[in-house]
């Protein structure tokens, strides 16, 4: 089992449309959830970041992480067309010594047509 | 855009050539890393380093050495490249753990 799993997609939506993006994870010592983005042909750009459980907003973005069924959700709202992209969840753990590898999902590709 | 280059940004080579790829970065972070991303399988980690001359592995190093001579560079060598190794090769550093800055990415291609 992977210890990040993210359905590829493709996902399509009009704009406008809400966008639920998603993760799910298999070790309960992660602490850091990130979701990344990446424009064609351009390396991962951080969008956002949550330690622990909760929500976390910005603007139309919004986090969610759930540790009980170690599910981790990105929300678009009021898509735009320059949304489209690739997006990647990645998790991470402060573990000893300074844990400091991510473990990326598959990222899920997105399309927002207007 | 985070002080980070690599260099080549592409290149062909042939079965069974020594390939080298370079990254610098300008920001001193402690942390940097060699992934490779193709279809479906997302960035997987090759090798990481944190510090100076102290490197490790990651989930697909096999095939793929690196070196870290100085703080700025991160070189990362396919001895003998083969066909399976053409993909796009990231390099990111960081000094959090939550945040790693990638650079713009080398595409390689293996005949």
């Amino acid at each position: 089992q992977k210890e990040v799993e993210q359905d590829p997609g493709p996902l399509s939506v009009p704009e406008g449309a809400i966008v639920s993006l998603n993760c799910t994870y298999s070790n309960s010592a992660f602490q850091y959830f990130m979701w990344y983005r990446q424009y064609s042909r351009k390396g991962p750009e951080l969008l956002m970041y949550t330690y622990s459980s909760g929500n976390k907003e910005d603007g139309r973005f919004t986090a969610q992480v759930d540790k009980s069924s170690k599910y981790i959700s990105l929300f678009i709202r009021d898509s735009q067309p320059s949304d489209s992209a690739t997006y990647l969840c990645a998790i991470n753990f402060d573990g000893p010594g300074g844990y400091n590898k991510l473990i990326f999902g598959a990222g899920t590709r997105l399309a927002v047509h207007p | 855009d985070a002080g980070i280059t690599q260099s080549p940004r592409h290149k062909v080579t042939e079965t069974g050539t020594p390939v080298t790829l370079r990254c610098h970065q300008t920001e001193n972070h402690r942390y940097m890393y060699w992934y490779r991303q193709d279809p479906g399988h997302g960035l997987r980690l090759i090798h990481y380093s944190y510090g100076v001359k102290d490197t490790d592995k990651g989930e697909v190093s096999d095939g793929y050495s690196v070196s870290r001579s100085k703080t700025e560079d991160f070189l990362l060598t396919l001895e003998s490249a083969t066909s399976s190794q053409t993909s796009v090769y990231f390099c990111a550093i960081s000094d959090t753990l939550y945040e790693q800055y990638f650079g713009p990415g080398t595409r390689l291609t293996v005949t």
